[in-house]
């Protein structure tokens, strides 16, 4: 079974500079798809950015970027110029290719000091 | 265009009491999810619907837990009886159906059971 571990519970960083959180997963298969899910307080859940495993380019949308290693299982997230609307948990997701469904990691509280 | 829309957004009940969970997915997705997501935890998948029928519900506990999506529309989630450890987050998502697009996720009803 696939199982997706985010080893930070919470991390916090200041306004306008750098943060990575991390996520690892385990699969046996090669076709596949990651995801960052971020899910303020008390709203619903917002896709971040996603990677598809064939892809060897790292997929950025403006601010968030990813470091996908694909040898390592390793699929951390970067956000920069981090503003406070960024506050919030954020969950990594992997999806097998060709089953929708996906398996969630704990997430990562992410908290921004002004 | 509108989200996925969940009613109720709180529920508050006894043990052993029933309660419906209710959802509308966004107007022409086919796949529709039920999701728990306990406090401190990553959502779990419980049931997953393509138009009208089940893909998956290997993890919804089918001695307690129901669900339907009459005319692959609209879905319905029920707990009978409930107990403590239902208490947690009953997240809805959608998505238009093909492989591995984006999940919709709704704002989520928070069941808790005295």
């Amino acid at each position: 079974a696939q199982t997706v571990t985010q080893s930070q519970p919470e991390m916090s960083v200041q306004e306008a500079e750098t943060v990575t959180l991390s996520c690892t997963y385990d699969t046996s298969e090669s076709d596949y798809y990651l995801f960052w899910y971020k899910q303020p307080p008390s709203r619903q859940m917002i896709l971040v950015i996603r990677q598809e495993a064939y892809k060897q380019q790292n997929a950025t949308e403006n601010r968030f970027s990813v470091n996908f290693q694909k040898a390592a299982k390793s699929f951390s997230l970067k956000i920069s110029d981090s503003q406070l609307g960024d506050a919030a948990m954020y969950f990594c997701a992997y999806g097998l290719f060709g089953n929708e469904k996906l398996t969630f990691g704990t997430g990562t509280r992410l908290t921004i000091i002004p | 265009e509108a989200g996925v829309a969940q009613s109720p957004r709180y529920k508050i009940i006894e043990k052993r009491q029933s309660v419906a969970f209710w959802c509308n997915p966004i107007s022409g997705h086919a796949t529709l999810y039920w999701y728990q997501q306990i406090l401190g935890q990553g959502p779990k998948l419980l049931i997953q619907f393509q138009n009208n029928g089940v893909v998956d519900d290997s993890q919804l506990p089918k001695d307690r837990f129901s669900a339907e999506r009459l005319k692959g529309v609209d879905s319905t989630l029920k707990i009978q009886p409930a107990k403590l450890e239902d208490s947690a987050v009953y997240l809805c998502a959608s998505s238009p159906g093909r492989l591995q697009e984006t999940q919709y996720f709704g704002p989520g009803t928070r069941l808790l059971v005295l």
